[in-house]
């Protein structure tokens, strides 16, 4: 059974650093990874999805990273603005239908 | 505009009250899905639809159903909530199924068990 960790659970920035979010997996035989953003009271909006067989995808001020073999992504967000304080989930397909979520990172970007 | 639209967005109930969350999709996708979140964990996928298929995931109680008339609408019925049915509960929809789909998700249902 595919287990997915995200550490820390919570993470405190001032405006302007940029942000490392961390995600592990236990079995490396995935079909992609997909980076969500939830904000609070809300649903999820999917960020970025990267294939098996890609290293990385960037969108803006993202940048999504894949390990497979070490079973870790990494999204950095630059430049970080009070407005991407969020819940920041990853997930990874790993069966045909099911996604496995870890429980997320809530950031908090100061002003 | 909401291509995922889950009604309503707070619900209250009352321990052992029968309750149902709705779900709608502008999208024409034809799978939907229901998960369980709650508060700092992982969103649990309780079930979904592939067009009219009905998939239970194992571990989901008898407590919980769901139904889907028609493509774009989908419900979840809670037969019997009890306290620890008090979650956020997603609505995702995708074109087909299959983890190579990119996931469309409502903005939830809070549900409330007093």
């Amino acid at each position: 059974k595919q287990e997915v960790t995200q550490i820390p659970a919570a993470l405190s920035v001032p405006e302007g650093e940029n942000l490392v979010l961390n995600c592990s997996f236990t079995d490396s035989a995935i079909y992609n990874l997909q980076w969500f953003r939830q904000d609070p009271g809300k649903g999820l909006t999917s960020l970025l999805l990267i294939q098996s067989s890609q290293r990385e995808q960037t969108s803006g001020r993202l940048n999504a990273s894949l390990d497979k073999s070490s079973g870790r992504s990494t999204l950095y967000i630059a430049a970080s603005q009070p407005g991407d304080s969020a819940t920041y989930l990853c997930a990874v397909g790993s069966n045909d239908y099911k996604l496995s979520f870890g429980a997320g990172t809530t950031v908090t970007v100061r002003a | 505009d909401a291509m995922v639209i889950q009604n309503p967005r707070y619900q209250v109930t009352q321990f052992g009250k029968p309750v149902t969350l709705s779900c709608s999709q502008t999208l024409n996708h034809n799978v939907m899905y229901w998960y369980q979140q709650k508060s700092s964990q992982a969103p649990k996928l309780l079930f979904h639809y592939y067009d009219k298929d009905f998939n239970n995931e194992a571990d989901t109680p008898d407590n919980f159903q769901s139904r889907r008339p028609n493509t774009s609408f989908c419900f979840l019925d809670i037969r019997s909530p009890g306290l620890g049915d008090a979650a956020m509960y997603l609505c995702a929809t995708s074109r087909d199924p299959g983890v190579r789909e990119k996931l469309f998700f409502g903005s939830g249902t809070q549900l409330s068990v007093l």
